[in-house]
């Protein structure tokens, strides 16, 4: 069974500063990777998807590297913004169905 | 077009209540989720319904009965509900083949009095 583990549970940085956020996974023949976005009482927005066949996946100022070997998974936010405040998760499948496994997820909070 | 949406958005009701939460993607997706989140926790599977088929029920009490009338639906039927069933409702979908990236709704906040 997959397992999925974020670490710090929650981080507090300055505006402007870049923010890294990890994921670690016990299962290495991960299937893909999903990091999430989420705002309080809001649902989940897919920042990220990186495929098993990957190293990283960029979206603007986020890029999110995979290291299967490991088991970790990292998701980079360059200059960050208060309107980057929100909890992340990771998830991955458990081998190959429907289910995800969530990490416990890392709050962020971007101070002005 | 990359939304799920969720009806209602909040929702209260008694122990002795019939309601229903309802989920819709016109995505194509042919694998729809619900989900249950609480505070400060990740979400937890509920069910899944995979080419309007239920292929995963994660041992949930049967107070919650769920039902896919079409590919592009999904509904939560809740009947004598407790107070610990309150919580973030969420629900997801994904293509259904080989591809399992989610896609969720808002969610409805369901608070159980």
């Amino acid at each position: 069974k997959q397992e999925v583990t974020q670490i710090p549970a929650a981080l507090s940085v300055p505006e402007g500063e870049n923010l890294v956020l990890n994921c670690s996974f016990t299962d290495s023949a991960i299937y893909n990777l999903q990091w999430f976005r989420q705002d309080p009482g809001k649902g989940l927005t897919s920042l990220l998807l990186i495929q098993s066949s990957q190293r990283e996946q960029t979206s603007g100022r986020l890029n999110a590297s995979l290291d299967k070997s490991s088991g970790r998974s990292t998701l980079y936010i360059a200059a960050s913004q208060p309107g980057d405040s929100a909890t992340y998760l990771c998830a991955a499948p458990t081998s190959n169905d429907y289910k995800l496994s969530f990490g416990a997820g890392t709050t962020v909070t971007v101070r002005a | 077009d990359t939304e799920v949406t969720q009806t209602p958005k909040h929702l209260v009701m008694g122990m002795t209540n019939k309601k229903s939460l309802k989920c819709e993607q016109h995505m194509g997706h042919r694998a729809m989720y619900w989900y249950k989140q609480k505070a400060k926790k990740p979400p937890e599977l509920m069910f899944v319904y995979s080419y309007e088929k239920l292929s995963i029920n994660e041992s949930v009490p049967s107070r919650f009965s769920p039902e896919c009338p079409n590919s592009s639906l999904l509904n939560l039927h809740l009947h004598a509900l407790q107070p610990e069933d309150s919580a973030l409702y969420l629900c997801a979908s994904s293509r259904g083949d080989d591809s399992y990236e989610q896609y969720f709704g808002p969610g409805t906040r369901l608070t159980v009095t």
